[in-house]
């Protein structure tokens, strides 16, 4: 089945240690998008490539940085993590930002990191 | 603003027992509408959607929900509520031809049920 896929499901770092979270997908989509879910929070959108073109959120950290390499892959990578950043980190994908269906996103399972 | 509000944080429901959880959206248009549940310690995964024609909504696992344009409302619904329904549930939107910006998925704050037995 076409899915979207995040590695490892659960990361443990320390605290200002680099750390780089995975997502792949096999649905071919132009846009890749990573969220951040507190405990008890809606997710909230950090970034997103369409295609190769990052688009950052105005208000996400400049210790979040997001690569992709081609099409299937993005990461994320937290460069000096803090206590506040332990959360859930959820990676979706759309086939495009145009309207309706084409920018339904499809979400990965999560991955879970934990600073200690 | 423009907002997507869930008013419960918590409901508790018995099981065998309908169910009906709350959306309001603020926007100028109407936006597109999504209802995802959230597993402990999962991923979010699509119940429905609505995009545009019938306001009434099929999606998976049972539920239901129902777009009212004079409401401002996307409310999810079940007739009967299953123990493996606990979970959270997100409602969504995304604005339509927002300048650019209609790519942006924006949740309400998640209505928790717990399903009593």
């Amino acid at each position: 089945d076409a899915m979207v896929i995040q590695n490892p499901r659960y990361q443990v770092t320390q605290f200002g240690k680099p750390v780089t979270l995975s997502c792949s997908q096999t649905l071919n989509h132009n846009v890749m998008y990573w969220y951040q879910q507190k405990s008890s929070q809606a997710p909230k959108l950090l970034f997103h490539y369409y295609d190769k073109d990052f688009n950052n959120e105005a208000d996400t950290p400049d210790n979040f940085q997001s690569r992709r390499p081609n099409t299937s892959f993005c990461f994320l990578d937290i460069r000096s993590p803090g206590l506040g950043d332990a959360a859930m980190y959820l990676c979706a994908t759309s086939r495009d930002r145009a309207g309706g269906s084409y920018n339904e996103q499809f979400f990965g399972p999560g991955t879970r990191l934990t600073v200690l | 603003a423009q907002s997507v509000t869930q008013p419960d944080i918590h409901i508790t429901v018995s099981e065998g027992a309908s169910l009906e959880l709350r959306c309001n959206y603020s926007y100028g248009a109407t936006p597109y509408l999504f209802w995802y549940v959230q597993s402990p310690g999962q991923g979010l995964q699509l119940l429905l959607k609505y995009f545009s024609g019938d306001t009434l909504v099929q999606g998976i696992k049972g539920f239901e929900a129902e777009f009212k344009r004079s409401q401002s409302s996307f409310n999810l619904r079940k007739p009967s509520v299953h123990w493996s329904d606990a979970a959270e549930y997100f409602c969504a939107v995304v604005p339509p031809n927002s300048g650019g910006s209609n790519y942006k998925l924006t949740f309400g704050k998640g209505t928790l049920l717990t399903v009593n037995p």
